[in-house]
C-alpha cells in the first residue's frame, strides 16, 4: 500500500513548455485533489474530484487542467508553463464516513520555471 | 470569502515547554478541522481533528481546541520536543469535502 505517489519529485521547464505531474493512489478513495505551496505560504487549492470523470475548479485553478479517467489517477497537467508557476505541488486523495475524514498527501513535486 | 488564518507565524519554545499555536477561520459552515504538520522538503501530516460538533479533542501529548463562538482553534502540544519543530497548519473542511489550509505556524524548539 504505498498511499499518494506522485512524480516527478522535481522539474524544471521552459517559459511555454508543457507538462503533466502524475499522481496516483492505492486507497481507493474518490476525493482527490491538487495543492500548490508557495514559499511562506500555506497550500491552495487548485482542483479537485469527487470521483472518476467529475473535477471542479479550487482557489486558483487558471494555468492548469485536470481529468479523472481512473479513481486511482489525477493527473494535473500545465499547458503552457509560466514563471508564476513555479511552486512545489501537493496532491491529496481523502475518505470520510460518519466518524472521521482523512486526507492523504504525496510527497510534492517542486517545480521551477525559467 | 472562505478562509483560514493564523495569529501567530512564528512561535519559539524551549524544550519541555508546553506549545500552543492559535488559528482563526471565518467559514461557520465548516463541520472539521484539522491540523498539520509539515518538516522541510516533506508534504503535510496529520495530526489530530476535531468535528464542529466538539470543543475539545485529546491526542497523544496533542490536544485542540475549537471555540466556535468566535471562530477559533488552536493546538496544544505538551512537553514539546526538538522533533517538533516544524511549519503547522491548521484547514478547514467546508462542502463537499475541499480542504482549505490557513498561512502557517513555524515552530521552533531549542534544546
Amino acid at each position: 500500500n504505498a498511499g499518494v505517489t506522485q512524480t516527478p519529485k522535481f522539474q524544471v521547464l521552459k517559459t511555454g513548455q508543457s507538462m503533466t505531474l502524475q499522481c496516483a493512489q492505492d486507497m481507493n478513495h474518490e476525493y482527490m485533489s491538487w495543492y500548490r505551496q508557495d514559499p511562506g505560504m500555506g497550500l491552495r487549492l487548485i482542483h479537485y474530484s469527487v470521483g472518476a470523470g467529475i473535477t471542479d475548479q479550487g482557489e486558483v485553478p487558471n494555468g492548469y487542467n485536470v481529468s479523472r479517467s481512473t479513481t486511482e489517477d489525477f493527473p494535473l497537467r500545465l499547458l503552457s508553463a509560466a514563471p508564476s508557476q513555479t511552486s512545489v505541488y501537493f496532491c491529496a486523495s481523502s475518505f470520510s464516513n460518519r466518524h472521521t475524514r482523512s486526507y492523504t498527501f504525496g510527497s510534492g513535486t517542486r517545480l521551477t520555471v525559467v | 470569502g472562505e478562509s483560514v488564518g493564523l495569529h501567530l507565524p512564528t512561535l519559539s519554545v524551549q524544550e519541555g515547554d508546553n506549545s500552543i499555536i492559535n488559528c482563526a477561520y471565518s467559514n461557520s459552515a465548516s463541520d472539521y478541522f484539522i491540523w498539520y504538520k509539515q518538516e522541510s522538503g516533506k508534504g503535510p501530516q496529520f495530526i489530530i481533528d476535531i468535528r464542529s460538533n466538539m470543543d475539545k479533542r485529546q491526542g497523544q501529548r496533542v490536544t485542540v481546541l475549537l471555540n466556535k463562538t468566535v471562530k477559533h482553534l488552536s493546538l496544544q502540544i505538551a512537553a514539546t520536543q526538538p522533533g517538533d519543530s516544524a511549519v503547522y497548519f491548521c484547514a478547514e473542511i467546508t462542502s463537499y469535502g475541499k480542504l482549505t489550509f490557513g498561512q502557517g505556524t513555524i515552530l521552533t524548539v531549542h534544546p
